[in-house]
């Protein structure tokens, strides 16, 4: 089965400074890939996703690179603010007709300094 | 707003009792997750169910069991509960999109404490 991992497990920057968290996955079948973001007393929530027919996507703050190649993609965050502080998860998945299972990574604490 | 709600925020338990997380989606999703997240391992699938009635084992389906009886509904059992299985257990849930990624959305956890 599909194997993500994720790296660093803790982030700390300096409010303004970026953030950027690298995920790698195991199989090349797998062609959807989301991140979640989760803060304090709350469940997950999908921040940003791409297809692995992009390359790269954007929204605002947040960035997300894939290298299909390479089989790894990446979560960049631009001025960070002190909201940002949360831990964010990546994922991976094969879309298929119905039911699409996310292979989760470990999970970045990211920490931003006011 | 997509709601999930599950049952309790914190439970404790005693070793061997019979444990049961409810789960509930108000958006008619047809799909609903159970998982349990552990620090540094990210959140792992323990079932999943694409409709009423239907259960599918996740990564690590040992020692639990599920239960989807209405569409909205899904209950994750702990049979015999251990203390291994102290976690933090999240619901999701999702709508079937055809050649389409599906997003998860998430309630905000039980946090289970077994002695």
């Amino acid at each position: 089965g599909e194997n993500v991992e994720q790296h660093p497990s803790t982030l700390s920057v300096q409010e303004g400074d970026s953030a950027v968290i690298k995920c790698t996955y195991s199989d090349s079948a797998s062609n959807y890939f989301p991140w979640y973001k989760q803060e304090l007393g709350k469940g997950p929530q999908l921040i940003i996703d791409i297809r692995s027919n992009v390359g790269e996507k954007k929204d605002q703050r947040i960035a997300v690179t894939l290298n299909k190649t390479a089989k790894h993609f990446s979560l960049h965050i631009t001025e960070t603010q002190p909201e940002d502080s949360a831990v964010y998860f990546c994922a991976a998945s094969w879309i298929k007709a119905a039911g699409n299972k996310l292979t989760f990574g470990g999970g970045t604490r990211v920490l931003v300094k006011p | 707003d997509v709601k999930v709600t599950q049952s309790s925020r914190y439970l404790v338990k005693r070793t061997g009792e019979k444990v049961f997380l409810e789960c509930v989606q108000d958006m008619d999703h047809e799909n609903m997750f159970w998982y349990r997240q552990d620090p540094g391992l990210g959140l792992r699938l323990i079932y999943f169910s694409y409709d009423v009635k239907m259960k599918e084992k996740g990564d690590i389906p040992e020692g639990y069991s599920v239960s989807r009886e209405k569409k909205e509904r899904f209950s994750l059992i702990l049979e015999s509960a251990s203390t291994n299985q102290t976690s933090m257990y999240l619901c999701a849930s999702s709508r079937i999109v055809a050649g389409g990624p599906e997003t998860q959305y998430f309630g905000p956890g039980t946090r289970l404490l077994v002695l």
